[in-house]
């Protein structure tokens, strides 16, 4: 089956540890995203790349970093400078500018 | 800077009843809309994408429509059922910039038998 996968579905971090969530897609999708969920507040921008090779900052990109080394594979890492980095994780992707856009099941990282 | 709105924001009705749920955008500069469907803990479906060219898209129990110029979108359920009970958002692409999406922040709907 075509699709997103997201893995893991539950992560937990201790303080000052940096984790990487994984977004896999054999869509052959270009286009890539991460999102950010947080009670009441509607999906932020973390992290998008249009193309393998680049990447570009969205609206709450600090404390974050991903790679975009194979068109299929977009992980993003939450390192320590993230100070509060509990929420819900969504990896997207799209075909082209005018196409819809697919997510994945999402992943729930909690600080412990 | 694109804002996007979303009225009410929870919503419960009886099994049966039609509905509708509001989506508003600042900034007319979209390519186009699109609506999610979110289960609770788990990821967003798509239900309908709207070119900014299109008044309105049909899905099944579901119209999406589309005034680019005011600045709104609605998504009309017909015949509600309990299994529709879901938190329902609306997203629009802003031309430029990376064609992201904007997000609005979500109407939580309860189907009630």
């Amino acid at each position: 089956d075509g699709g997103i996968t997201q893995s893991p579905k539950y992560l937990f971090r201790k303080e000052g540890q940096n984790v990487t969530l994984s977004c896999e897609q054999n869509l052959n999708h270009d286009a890539m995203y991460w999102y950010r969920q947080d009670p009441g507040q509607g999906l932020r921008l973390i992290y998008y790349s249009q193309i393998v090779n680049d990447f570009q900052k969205g609206d709450i990109a600090e404390g974050y970093s991903v790679s975009r080394e194979k068109k299929e594979s977009f992980p993003l890492t939450v390192t320590s400078a993230q100070k509060n980095p509990t929420a819900f994780y969504l990896c997207a992707s799209r075909a082209a500018v005018n196409t819809e856009a697919f997510f994945g099941q999402g992943t729930r990282l909690t600080v412990v | 800077k694109q804002e996007v709105t979303q009225i009410p924001a929870a919503l419960s009705v009886p099994e049966g009843e039609n509905l509708v749920l509001n989506c508003s955008f600042t900034d007319s500069a979209i390519y186009n809309l699109q609506w999610f469907r979110q289960d609770p803990g788990k990821g967003l479906t798509s239900l309908l994408l709207i070119q900014s060219s299109q008044r309105e898209q049909t899905s099944g129990r579901l119209n999406a429509s589309l005034d680019k110029s005011s600045g709104r979108s609605t998504l009309y359920i017909a015949a509600s059922q309990p299994g529709d009970s879901a938190t329902y958002l609306c997203a629009v692409r802003r031309t430029g910039g990376g064609n992201k999406l904007t997000f609005g922040t979500g109407t939580q709907l309860k189907v009630e038998l």
